[in-house]
């Protein structure tokens, strides 16, 4: 089947322009999070959202990021103003909605994005 | 504040050899410890977990050790082949269920020289 899919798969976009990432995740899967890997760093969680209740914000590095998602598909990850420090690979995650054991992440290849 | 730590950014291990990766936390909420893989231009894959109620968990050639009272976990690869030269993260998660996003590590880039 599918497995997670981004798009676009790279960004080049100028200082001071919006962006607008998208994610699909596998379907059937209600968990969904957003992270960023900026360069020699390790994953960093950015959002989260698990069905209809209020998505996990508190990654989020600035109210220039926000994020929505349809019901339990797409999601869009939206980063206004961008600034150099915004480049980074932006993955997407998808999983089962969480239980009493632990679900397995599945990533996108991710969103290269180069703000110049 | 890196409450997941990979202090060896690259190891190189001689095909058939075993190649251990390491990883600390600082976190004494994390409770679930997971080691990821990643090839280039492509997304983390699960490679194998262990909960904080064990010590030890196996998976054919992938076995992770968990020292809690040392806050240390490490992962064996034995014997390790040329496929498995890649970036390997460490990540940590507070809870089983619930919330499960992840803490990870800076990675180790593991290459198998054949």
């Amino acid at each position: 089947g599918a497995g997670v899919s981004q798009s676009p798969s790279n960004k080049v976009t100028e200082k001071g322009k919006d962006v607008e990432l998208r994610c699909d995740p596998i379907s059937g899967h209600t968990a969904l999070y957003w992270y960023r890997q900026r360069l020699g760093q390790g994953l960093e969680f950015l959002i989260y959202f698990q069905g209809n209740s209020a998505p996990d914000k508190s990654g989020l590095p600035s109210d220039r990021f926000s994020a929505e998602r349809t019901g339990e598909s797409v999601s869009t990850l939206t980063i206004q103003r961008t600034q150099q420090e915004d480049s980074a690979v932006y993955l997407c995650a998808s999983s089962l909605a969480p239980g009493v054991s632990y679900n397995e992440q599945f990533f996108g290849p991710g969103t290269r994005l180069t703000v110049l | 504040d890196q409450q997941v730590k990979q202090n060896s950014p690259s190891l190189s291990v001689q095909e058939g050899r075993i190649s251990i990766l390491n990883c600390d936390y600082t976190n004494s909420m994390f409770d679930y410890f997971l080691w990821y893989k990643k090839y280039p231009a492509e997304g983390p894959t699960f490679l194998i977990s262990i909960s904080s109620i064990k010590d030890k968990n196996e998976d054919g050639r992938f076995t992770v050790f968990l020292n809690k009272s040392a806050k240390h976990l490490s992962l064996h690869i034995v014997p390790s082949q040329p496929g498995d030269s890649a970036v390997y993260f460490c990540a940590a998660s507070p809870t089983n269920f619930g919330n499960e996003k992840l803490t990870f590590g800076t990675g180790t880039r593991l290459t198998i020289i054949p």
